[in-house]
């Protein structure tokens, strides 16, 4: 069963560093997101990604984040300059022609 | 007021019972509904889609009210697999912005 994968599992960085984030969407899914978790809270909406660009984001997804499909299987979340408070689980999601998404297994940042 | 808002729970609950979770959601424009359960520190996984003339899988049964902007999931006969978080979550028109309720928690105990 065709399935969305993420690396790391666990990304550990200093606080004022780069971090990519890398995600393989299902293959023929065209529509690509990232949500994060902070522990015990709820799943927050960050970004969609359609047609090689930016389709909805939300308030969370400031300067300090962007997206990318560098080629035809990844998708990539980057954060500039990382902060405390983006110590989360993020998840990346994509889905085909109907709304269903499927979840990767996401990436576990800690920034110290 | 919450753009999703789901039942504070946790609920715990026998095996076999039958346990109902309600969702409201505020924003009209709302386009398609799921449910979805997250098992702890794992991520979200499709349950079930959400239609206005309702659909059921298996022990799962989804309702969804587009009037009173109102969601349910049924679970009958409750098994131990079922402890969970299940999480409503709303798709807006146009199918970009996703919104996840903050959850109900479910315990089900031998």
């Amino acid at each position: 069963e065709p399935e969305v994968t993420q690396t790391p599992s666990h990304q550990v960085t200093q606080m004022g560093q780069e971090v990519i984030l890398r995600c393989v969407p299902i293959s023929n899914h065209l529509y690509f997101y990232w949500y994060r978790q902070i522990l015990g809270q709820k799943v927050e909406f960050l970004v969609s990604f359609y047609n090689n660009e930016i389709s909805e984001k939300s308030e969370i997804f400031d300067d300090q984040f962007s997206v990318e499909r560098p080629d035809g299987s990844n998708f990539t979340l980057k954060i500039r300059s990382t902060k405390l408070e983006d110590s989360a689980m993020y998840f990346c999601a994509s889905r085909g022609g109907d709304n269903e998404q499927f979840f990767g297994p996401g990436t576990r940042l800690t920034v110290l | 007021r919450k753009e999703v808002e789901q039942d504070p729970g946790p609920f715990n609950v026998p095996e076999g019972a039958t346990v109902a979770f309600n969702c409201t959601y505020s924003n009209s424009a709302s386009q398609s509904f799921f449910w979805y359960r997250q098992d702890c520190r794992k991520e979200p996984k499709l349950l079930m889609s959400v239609y206005s003339s309702g659909n059921e899988d298996g022990r799962f049964t989804a309702q969804l009210n587009r009037a009173s902007q109102y969601i349910s999931l049924l679970i009958r006969d409750s098994k131990l697999s079922d402890s969970a978080t299940y999480l409503c979550v709303v798709i807006y028109t146009g199918g970009f912005k996703t919104i996840f309720g903050a959850g109900t928690r479910l315990f089900v105990k031998a």
